[in-house]
């Protein structure tokens, strides 16, 4: 069975940083994509960005509104996929979904709990 | 900017058919992917590129994809049907996710 737990969520003032991971089983992480996806309070979908395999590069691509602000890792000897946020800013405020990513058909087919972070003064 | 638009809300009778759409520019030429979310639950794939069921989804749920829309069909609707749906689509340079619907079974 698929597992993606996400931790590392929390309250963060404006301007300061925070780490997600999320750790994966049941399935060869090492050969997965991954990807966050996020929803503000009582919004839509928004993807964040992704990173592709060991073997890719660790190539990684993200949103418009997250460039240059967030970062994605991951460590396959750990079964795990991180997304520091730096900068952080209010309109950052989300539930942050952890999800694996279909390579060139880039669909989500598997997604955590959520973890939420809430950036507020 | 690629844009997805989606009907606000969508009602059904209890054992009817309903219809949720997604328009956007020659929606046709892309693959288009579903996604079901129950309240305080996280989304789950319930139809990819553009027609496919995973494992685990009912055989009620099917899709169409064509010229500038793309159509989820839940048949013979239940209570347990209820949720937010969202299509999604990868752009070329960004996913793309429409801005929801929400289905009420009456």
């Amino acid at each position: 069975e698929v597992q993606l737990v996400e931790s590392g969520g929390g309250l963060v003032k404006p301007g300061e940083s925070l780490r997600l991971s999320c750790a994966a089983s049941g399935f060869t992480f090492s050969n997965a994509w991954m990807s966050w996806v996020r929803q503000a309070p009582g919004k839509g979908l928004e993807w964040v960005g992704r990173i592709k395999l060991k073997t890719d590069g660790e190539t990684t691509e993200f949103a418009a509104p997250v460039k240059g602000r967030f970062t994605i890792s991951r460590d396959d000897s750990k079964n795990t996929v991180y997304l520091q946020m730096n900068n952080l800013k209010t309109e950052d405020t989300a539930v942050y979904y952890c999800t694996t990513d279909t390579p060139f058909l880039y669909f989500f087919d598997f997604w955590g709990q959520g973890a939420l972070v809430t950036v507020s003064s | 900017s690629y844009d997805l638009t989606q009907t606000f809300s969508v009602s059904v009778a209890l054992g009817q058919t309903a219809k949720i759409t997604c328009v956007g520019n020659n929606i046709g030429g892309k693959h288009v992917h579903w996604y079901q979310q129950k309240p305080g639950q996280a989304p789950v794939l319930v139809i990819y590129r553009d027609t496919k069921r995973p494992s685990g989804i009912p055989e009620r749920y099917s899709a169409s994809n064509s010229g500038n829309t793309a159509t989820l069909t839940i048949s013979r609707a239940q209570a347990g049907d209820e949720a937010d749906f969202y299509c999604q689509v990868w752009d070329g340079s960004t996913v793309v996710f429409g801005g929801g619907t929400k289905l009420t079974v009456l």
